[in-house]
């Protein structure tokens, strides 16, 4: 059975960037989209982007000017790089798969548990 | 991309029935059939419940239910108990090739 976890390097601070991995067990990245989704604390989702195994890559218009995810496909891993961090970044973020069309199947079926960043000086 | 439409709050007591309604535009929800639904209990991840405007994974309970009309999705939850108490999302594919999500609703089971 397919399993994220997110991980990262803790607090960051205003103006910086943060970065968080996702890792994939039980499963290869191949052939799927993977995605970012965050959620400031006591608000709804968010979603950020996603990658296709290819490197291809779909954000979120009103991030894509801080966003870049990436794929390492030797390490089953996507990552994500969100640059110039204020407060209003500061949420859970979780990280999920995204079959999308070449499975028929366009929702995001396996989450991670999530990690909670926090952008404070 | 504007988020999706939710209202903020439904209400009901068990074996009651609810609807979440989830407004978009021609260019997400009234362009596919590829809305989906989420719960999220508090301090956990979300989990998918509906998918395809109406059909439900395997192992989600078929008092949940999904429908569509126009640009307007809908979730339904008949026989409502103290367990689906909890957040609730929509989310759809759109012609960009993104995703975008509601707002949530909280449900809250009297």
């Amino acid at each position: 059975q397919v399993q994220l976890q997110e991980s990262g390097p803790g607090p960051v601070k205003p103006s910086e960037t943060l970065s968080l991995t996702c890792t994939v067990s039980g499963g290869s990245i191949s052939s799927y989209f993977w995605s970012w989704i965050r959620q400031p604390p006591g608000k709804g989702l968010e979603w950020i982007g996603y990658i296709y195994y290819t490197g291809t890559t779909y954000y979120n218009p009103s991030l894509k000017s801080r966003v870049t995810i990436s794929g390492d496909t030797s390490k089953n891993q996507f990552s994500l790089h969100l640059s110039s961090v204020t407060a209003a970044d500061t949420a859970v973020y979780y990280c999920a798969r995204f079959p999308g069309g070449n499975w028929g199947y366009y929702y995001l079926d396996v989450w991670g548990k999530g990690t909670t960043v926090t952008v404070s000086s | 991309q504007s988020a999706l439409t939710q209202p903020a709050s439904v209400s009901g007591s068990p074996e009651q029935s609810i609807t979440i309604s989830c407004t978009g535009t021609d260019s997400d929800i009234g362009a596919y059939n590829y809305v989906s639904w989420y719960q999220q209990h508090p301090g956990k991840a979300p989990k998918i419940i509906v998918y395809d405007v109406s059909n439900r994974p395997s192992g989600v309970s078929n008092r949940f239910s999904g429908s569509k009309s126009g640009n307007t999705a809908s979730l339904t939850i008949s026989g409502l108990q103290a367990e689906d108490e909890a957040d609730y999302y929509c989310t759809s594919y759109t012609t960009s090739s993104t995703l975008v999500f509601g707002g949530g609703t909280k449900l809250t089971v009297l």
